[in-house]
């Protein structure tokens, strides 16, 4: 029972490049998330897909973007990447509204 | 501008005894209320969850009360082991928006 998969777990960035990170959850679940957890600041929410096809702005969107590619993923992308993204990236899923989310096991990411 | 916030961040108490983890929120929208722990390298895991038609929600060790004309809530473990020092995050949604605080590092003295 995999859960929710996201690759990289570790991934060093030189400033400017791309890269995208993969989530993947088999859970049959309809929402997505992409969070960041960074020092003192908890867990903000970057990006989310209430349902398949849809996307919508969280807290800290600038410099990210996100594709739902399907019911089952949904990816981030870092176009140009800047060392203020450097941290830990979590995707999450859930059912519907009010139900629990289920987080991944996060990706390390450094921007050098 | 913080709709969740945890103004503890750290805590330290004696195995056995009771931890109170304190939550407060600014957005009346939210009805719905989650605590998640977390480990060092892992993701978060769910803990306890209520519902804003309710105050209180018990899970073995773990209650959550709220307090909706405070904007408050609060995880109570009782009593407290070693195995659960880690950093709980409470969280709130009204629609399929998760907003997070920041977290308060608990500490289990044996």
């Amino acid at each position: 029972n995999a859960g929710v998969t996201q690759t990289p777990k570790f991934q060093v960035l030189k400033t400017g490049q791309s890269m995208t990170l993969q989530c993947a959850q088999d859970m049959n679940h309809n929402s997505m998330y992409w969070y960041r957890q960074d020092p003192g600041m908890g867990l903000r929410l970057i990006y989310y897909s209430a349902s398949e096809g849809t996307t919508d702005k969280g807290e800290v969107p600038n410099g990210y973007n996100v594709s739902r590619l399907n019911k089952r993923e949904f990816s981030l992308r870092l176009e140009s990447a800047a060392p203020s993204q450097t941290s830990v990236y979590f995707c999450a899923s859930k059912t519907g509204p009010g139900n629990t989310i289920y987080f991944g096991e996060g990706s390390w990411l450094t921007v050098v | 501008d913080q709709q969740v916030k945890q103004n503890s961040p750290s805590l330290s108490v004696q195995e056995g005894r009771i931890s109170i983890l304190n939550c407060d929120y600014t957005n009346s929208m939210f009805d719905y209320f989650l605590w998640y722990k977390k480990y060092p390298a892992e993701g978060p895991t769910f803990l306890i969850s209520i519902s804003s038609i309710k105050d209180k929600n018990e899970d073995g060790r773990f209650t959550v009360f709220l307090n909706k004309s405070a904007k408050h809530l609060s995880l109570h473990i009782v009593p407290s082991q070693p195995g659960d020092s880690a950093v709980y995050f409470c969280a709130a949604t009204g629609t399929y928006k998760y907003i997070f605080g920041t977290g308060t590092r608990l500490k289990v003295l044996a």
